[in-house]
């Protein structure tokens, strides 16, 4: 059953587009976040937030960035997209960050740049 | 950076076999290791974890911790085509979750 829902599923888009992925979670949780995962499954973090403050900014080319309204909703944002950032985002929550280790997923907002 | 490999990549398995997946990390301060499935389309779903050395059973999965050598197994039993996905192995330490690069199981009938 989802309850962590991503917006939109797909996005195609032209190098130097402005996207933006849009993340909500009906769990009740307070800490959000965005993995980009490439063709190989890899999954890599990106930004996480708890009680919208940010707490961990991996590497990320500045072009990306995220936003939170509260802790129910985590967006992402992509200025000028590359054709390197075509990949699948995918928006997860937990509790009390990441030492749980339990994450729920999103379906993904696969992103593909031409 | 905590650094977490699987094996084996991919593998192919009878309907009922015994499946055996591995997972080896580097840090051994690492907290809890969790197992995720992957089905296509979807996001990982959590499975099953565990924190303590030694085995931990729930249902047709296993899941076997070695701290020392720093490595965790994930073992499903009596396989089903629809266990098909991408298998994860996910480690958390200090607030950060690290993920494997999955092993793709194929379930035939």
């Amino acid at each position: 059953e989802t309850a962590v829902f991503q917006t939109p599923n797909y996005h195609v888009t032209q190098v130097g587009n402005e996207v933006s992925f849009n993340c909500k979670q009906t769990l009740g949780h307070d800490t959000m976040y965005w993995y980009k995962q490439d063709s190989k499954k890899l999954l890599k973090i990106m930004f996480s937030y708890n009680n919208k403050q940010l707490i961990v900014n991996e590497t990320v080319p500045r072009r990306f960035s995220p936003q939170s309204s509260d802790k129910a909703h985590l967006n992402l944002r992509i200025k000028s997209v590359e054709p390197e950032d075509s990949a699948v985002y995918l928006c997860a929550s937990s509790y009390g960050g990441g030492n749980t280790g339990q994450l729920y997923f999103g379906e993904g907002s696969k992103l593909t740049v031409l | 950076q905590e650094k977490v490999q699987q094996s084996p990549e991919s593998l192919i398995v009878p309907e009922g076999a015994m499946v055996s997946l591995n997972c080896s990390f580097s840090d051994s301060a690492s907290q809890s290791i969790w197992w995720y499935q992957q089905h296509p389309g979807k996001g990982p779903k959590a499975l099953i974890s565990i924190f303590s050395n030694g085995n931990k059973k729930e249902g047709r999965l296993t899941v076997y911790l070695n701290r020392a050598s720093l490595h965790v197994s994930l073992h499903i039993k009596d396989s089903q085509p629809s266990d098909s996905a991408v298998y994860l192995c996910a480690v958390s330490i200090n607030n950060r979750i690290f993920f494997g690069d999955g092993t793709q199981l194929v379930v035939k009938p």
